[in-house]
């Protein structure tokens, strides 16, 4: 069956710029996590939906970040007046339940100029 | 603060001999660990994982152990290929009310094949 999709594979922006990248989770996966990945570096946890609500959105690091999904099924991660340290891998994982085994998508990397 | 670490950044294997991966983590609270595989351009693939109430679980040609006593976690990969070579991540969710499923990742091992 269909994995974890993520949208776009690759982005390429300039300092100030807002961007938006989608995740499309496994069907049927109610829980659904945002994660960031510098180079060399494991991810690190942003944000995490349980259907429709962000749960825990801890991980956020400024409020710049904001991430929506709103009908409990595909989210976008939004960053406002990106900077230079944006630029990484933003990984987006479902599950059936918080709580059980994540499934990862390709990831999206984004890179700030 | 809660962290999760692996022992060497870079393990080099003989096609064929078995590897071992070495995994420390600090948060004693923490109930369910993962291991990760991740290779160059892609996202992390699942490999196996354990429940703090199980000392070792095996799976094809992989096998996790913990050890809650020395707060430890390995994974053993049987008669390792070249299609092993990646980058290897433990991760732990920590438990508590708040607990949402977070994964808390370490800093991954890289595991090198050489035929």
């Amino acid at each position: 069956g269909a994995g974890v999709s993520q949208t776009p594979s690759n982005k390429v922006t300039e300092k100030g710029k807002y961007v938006e990248l989608r995740c499309d989770p496994i069907s049927g996966h109610t829980a659904l996590y945002w994660y960031r990945q510098s180079l060399g570096q494991g991810p690190e946890f942003l944000i995490y939906f349980q259907g429709t609500g962000a749960a825990d959105d801890s991980g956020l690091p400024n409020d710049r970040f904001f991430a929506v999904r709103p009908e409990g099924s595909v989210s976008t991660l939004k960053i406002q007046r990106t900077e230079r340290g944006d630029s990484a891998v933003y990984l987006c994982a479902s599950s059936v339940w918080f709580g059980e085994t994540q499934y990862f998508g390709p990831g999206t990397r984004l890179l700030v100029l | 603060g809660e962290s999760v670490g692996l022992h060497l950044p870079t393990l080099s294997v003989q096609e064929g001999d078995n590897s071992i991966i070495n995994c420390a983590y600090s948060n004693s609270a923490s109930d369910y660990f993962i291991w990760y595989k991740q290779e160059s351009g892609k996202g992390p693939q699942f490999i196996i994982d354990i429940r703090s109430n199980m000392d070792k679980r095996q799976g094809q040609r992989v096998t996790v152990l913990l050890n809650k006593t020395v707060k430890h976690l390995s994974l053993q990969i049987a008669a390792t290929q070249p299609g092993d070579s990646a980058v290897y991540f433990c991760a732990e969710t920590p438990t508590g009310s708040s607990n949402t499923g977070k994964l808390i990742f370490g800093q991954g091992t890289t595991l090198q094949v050489k035929p």
